[in-house]
């Protein structure tokens, strides 16, 4: 079975960009969430999408978004980017709602870079 | 606010001796704990979980111990093999108040020296 994909896996852009990372979920996986980790603060739970919906957010300013298609895909788009936007971007997936005790499997991240 | 600590950034363990890693957390709504191992790019996987109507569970090298009322749970790994150097993180939730993702905390990186 695949695992989690994304891609890009590296990424280059300038303050001001914008910028959408996409995330193809394991088959048969309904729920994704996206994280951001920088090394002053570990793994950041951005937003998770269960059968299209976002069912969590977290403590992220509006110009980060994201979305999930009807194959589960996902896709997070980060507009005017900042330098501190600077991060390894990590998806999961799971069968069922990520905190509801299932494995969460992640994808190898997004390396972003803003300069 | 922190609710889910790992107060080692690092740790360094001869090869076959005890690594201890540890987590500390705040919110007593937590009830479900989970540690990932991270090496270098490459995304976490899942290495080993506890509920908290337990307070040890035990797979394989790896046990997870939970201390509720300190709030406290340490990943041991016995014996530590070199494949074992990575980046550890804990990770907690609380299942039974909804749906809530996932808190993870800094990480904690594992050397083990042959």
């Amino acid at each position: 079975k695949a695992g989690v994909t994304q891609t890009p896996r590296y990424l280059i852009k300038t303050r001001g960009q914008q910028v959408t990372l996409s995330c193809s979920p394991i088959s048969g996986h309904r729920s994704v969430s996206w994280y951001q980790q920088t090394p002053g603060q570990g793994l950041q739970f951005l937003f998770e999408y269960f059968s299209e919906t976002q069912r969590n957010k977290g403590n992220f300013p509006g110009r980060f978004s994201g979305r999930q298609f009807s194959n589960s895909r996902s896709e997070m788009n980060v507009s005017t980017l900042e330098l501190g936007d600077s991060a390894l971007y990590l998806c999961a997936s799971s069968l069922g709602l990520a905190g509801h005790t299932d494995t969460q499997y992640f994808g190898p991240g997004t390396r972003l870079t803003v300069l | 606010d922190q609710q889910v600590k790992q107060n080692s950034p690092s740790l360094s363990v001869q090869e076959g001796r005890i690594s201890i890693l540890n987590c500390d957390y705040t919110n007593s709504m937590f009830d479900y704990f989970l540690w990932y191992k991270k090496y270098p790019a490459e995304g976490p996987t899942f290495l080993i979980s506890i509920s908290s109507i337990k307070d040890k569970n035990e797979d394989g090298r790896f046990t997870v111990f939970l201390n509720k009322s300190a709030k406290h749970l340490s990943l041991h790994i016995v014996p530590s093999q070199p494949g074992d150097s990575a980046v550890y993180f804990c990770a907690a939730s609380a299942f039974n108040s909804g749906n809530t993702p996932l808190v993870f905390g800094k990480g904690t990186r594992l050397s083990v020296i042959a």
